[in-house]
């Protein structure tokens, strides 16, 4: 069955740590790949996504991610964490030309002073 | 510059009443979607409308009727709500599936 998963429900890391968010997902071809932060009451804001080409994509406030087809995952990444990255953190797939857009089930961040 | 307004933000009903949740774009996308989501289960598709003149279920349509009424606006329907509809619901938009944009959310509780 086509299925993303992020194994980690809830993390934590001090503010400057590095961060890294995973997200495996099972479909029968490569799929669009994206990340999504959400704020507390706030709708879903796009970080990144990949459609192809080369794996590892910059997205917006300082975010990057890797592509490995070989692991069928798309974790996400960023260096130095601040303060006002606490949010939760959704990875979402979709195959072309298809719109059943199919989501994880998100991954809170909290950062420590 | 508005993308995607959904209304009420915040809704409570009683079991059985019904009600109609409004969404429209104005980024002129073909596609728009409706989503619900729950604590620990992500986002999941509800219907969504890949043109104007037509929709389709998505992953949990049970009890929810759309109308896809132009281009721009997509709404949702709840003919009996029930205390299992109590959720987030998000509209979204995109063209040709890629990246989409969501709304801010309607909050719905029902009792």
């Amino acid at each position: 069955a086509q299925s993303v998963t992020q194994p980690d429900i809830h993390i934590t890391v001090s503010e400057g740590a590095s961060l890294e968010l995973r997200c495996n997902y099972s479909y029968g071809a490569t799929p669009y790949l994206f990340w999504y932060v959400q704020s507390p009451g706030q709708g879903l804001q796009l970080l990144l996504k990949y459609f192809s080409g080369d794996t590892l994509v910059q997205g917006i406030k300082g975010f990057e991610a890797e592509f490995k087809r070989s692991q069928s995952s798309f974790n996400l990444r960023k260096p130095s964490v601040h303060w006002s990255d606490a949010a939760e953190y959704f990875c979402a797939v979709v195959l072309y030309n298809n719109n059943d857009m199919r989501f994880g089930a998100g991954t809170r961040l909290t950062v420590k002073p | 510059n508005a993308g995607v307004t959904q209304t009420p933000k915040f809704q409570v009903l009683k079991t059985g009443q019904s009600m109609t949740l409004q969404c429209a774009q104005d980024m002129n996308h073909n596609s728009m979607y409706w989503y619900r989501q729950d604590p620990g289960m992500g986002l999941r598709l509800i219907y969504y409308s890949a043109s104007e003149g037509t929709t389709d279920k998505g992953e949990v349509p049970n009890g929810y009727n759309v109308s896809r009424l132009n281009k721009r606006e997509f709404s949702l329907r709840l003919e009996s709500a029930a205390p299992s509809q109590t959720s987030v619901y998000f509209c979204a938009s995109s063209e040709a599936g890629y990246g989409y944009t969501f709304g801010s959310g309607t909050r719905l509780t029902v009792v």
